[in-house]
């Protein structure tokens, strides 16, 4: 069965730099998404993206996130400046538009 | 803020029985409705989703929806150890269809005892 798939698992990053999260979306996918989930609280819509844009965002998604779709396959999430607060699960998420979202199994993100 | 509201937990069954997991939103609107279940340190997979009143059985799981009481819920039958885990309930918004975003509760813990 199709799957979404992230890497890396996990990335420990020091505060300040910036990091870039993959994700590759089952291939006739059309509508991409990134959520959060920080330990021990509820997952948390990011933004959406469809046609090459961003369709819509959350107030978490300021302007040290961006999303690209540099080509085909991948779908990325870049925070340019991480903080502390950064540290959390990040799953990325597709679907084709008619049927419910699918999700990857996450990245780990850790800032340290 | 548009909220979905679920009983964090644990709910304890022992193995064998029905397990009912609860979800209330917030808005009335909400056309599309989902339940994913999540290991701990794993994603959410997809359980059940439903979009009209009434129930709709897979196997083992039914989800009922209430919309005029802005309920959702989850019955597991049989349930077994492999049902413990995390059901998160998600909801999107209204006048839209799938492909918009998720809004998530906080998740229910069950607890699936021997």
């Amino acid at each position: 069965e199709p799957e979404v798939t992230q890497t890396p698992s996990h990335q420990v990053t020091q505060m300040g730099q910036e990091v870039i999260l993959r994700c590759v979306p089952i291939s006739n996918h059309l509508y991409f998404y990134w959520y959060r989930q920080i330990l021990g609280q509820k997952v948390e819509f990011l933004v959406s993206f469809y046609n090459n844009e961003i369709s819509e965002k959350s107030e978490i998604f300021d302007d040290q996130f961006s999303v690209e779709r540099p080509d085909g396959s991948n779908f990325t999430l870049k925070i340019r400046s991480t903080k502390l607060e950064d540290s959390a699960m990040y799953f990325c998420a597709s679907t084709q538009g008619n049927q419910p979202q699918h999700f990857g199994d996450g990245t780990r993100l850790s800032i340290l | 803020q548009k909220e979905v509201e679920q009983n964090s937990g644990p709910l304890s069954v022992p193995e064998g029985a029905i397990a009912s997991l609860n979800c209330t939103y917030s808005d009335r609107g909400s056309q599309s409705f989902f339940w994913y279940r999540q290991y701990s340190g794993k994603s959410p997979e997809l359980i059940m989703f439903i979009y009209s009143n009434g129930d709709k059985e897979d196997g083992r799981f039914t989800a009922q929806l209430n919309k005029a009481s802005q309920y959702v819920s989850l019955l597991i039958r049989d349930s077994q150890p492999s049902d413990s885990a995390t059901y998160l309930c998600a909801v999107s918004p209204p006048n839209t269809g799938t492909a918009s975003k998720l809004t998530f509760g906080t998740g229910t813990r069950l607890q699936v005892t021997l």
